[in-house]
């Protein structure tokens, strides 16, 4: 399985663009690139995913390199509430087992 | 509403004890998953089931044990064998292919005490 790396946190101002990159150099042509984020003590959730398509949702925006080695996560207008662990991953068109790594932590500061 | 359910959602367990963790979806996924997540780490994964009566050890198996009788539950027992076993219990589940994503559970803390 392909594994991604992010950066280990960020900071963001509330109601600026929060982006958020991810690597995925060694990404086959069959794995999609997932987002999830997880707040404190709770389980992760899904945001979006995308295979090489720009994607967009009422979440956020996901944007994939042509050559889908890395790829960018927005949040257009980040809250308080969008502080968070935010993972990607890469998944495979089968049943696998995804690496989870330490994700990047986003602190949205008034 | 669909989803996945642990519980408890915090568990105590004196050293030497076994203790199972339960798991059950309502989400017709074929497959489902164990996560351990220790402070400030990503996702280690325990175990794996990908149909009933099969399973497959993760990336760290050792002192843990699962069954999957039923489509919809994915219990793990953590045993008196795991030397460190207090941590943040994750269980997933999903349909086949890339374009299908994880649903997870709310976890369930356990403590040794």
């Amino acid at each position: 399985d392909a594994k991604t790396t992010q950066p280990t946190s960020m900071d963001c101002a509330e109601g600026r663009a929060a982006n958020l990159p991810c690597n995925h150099s060694t990404i086959s042509g069959n794995e999609y690139v997932y987002w999830y984020r997880q707040i404190h003590s709770q389980g992760p959730q899904y945001i979006i995913h995308g295979l090489k398509n720009n994607e967009t949702n009422e979440m956020a925006s996901l944007i994939i390199t042509e050559d889908r080695k890395s790829s960018t996560l927005i949040l257009p207008h980040a809250t308080l509430r969008d502080t968070a662990v935010y993972y990607c991953i890469v998944r495979k068109t089968s049943y696998d087992k995804v690496i989870f790594g330490p994700g990047t932590s986003l602190s949205v500061i008034p | 509403d669909g989803g996945i359910t642990q519980s408890p959602k915090y568990l105590f367990r004196k050293e030497g004890q076994n203790v199972t963790l339960s798991c059950e979806q309502n989400l017709n996924h074929d497959a489902m998953y164990w996560y351990r997540q220790d402070p400030g780490q990503g996702l280690r994964l325990i175990y794996y089931s990908q149909i009933v009566n099969d399973f497959q050890k993760g990336d760290i198996a050792e002192g843990y044990s699962v069954s999957r009788e039923k489509k919809e539950s994915f219990p793990l027992t953590v045993t008196s064998a795991q030397k460190n076993p207090t941590a943040f219990y994750l269980c997933a589940s999903s349909t086949p292919g890339g374009n299908a994503g994880y649903t997870f559970g709310s976890g369930t803390r356990l403590t040794v005490v």
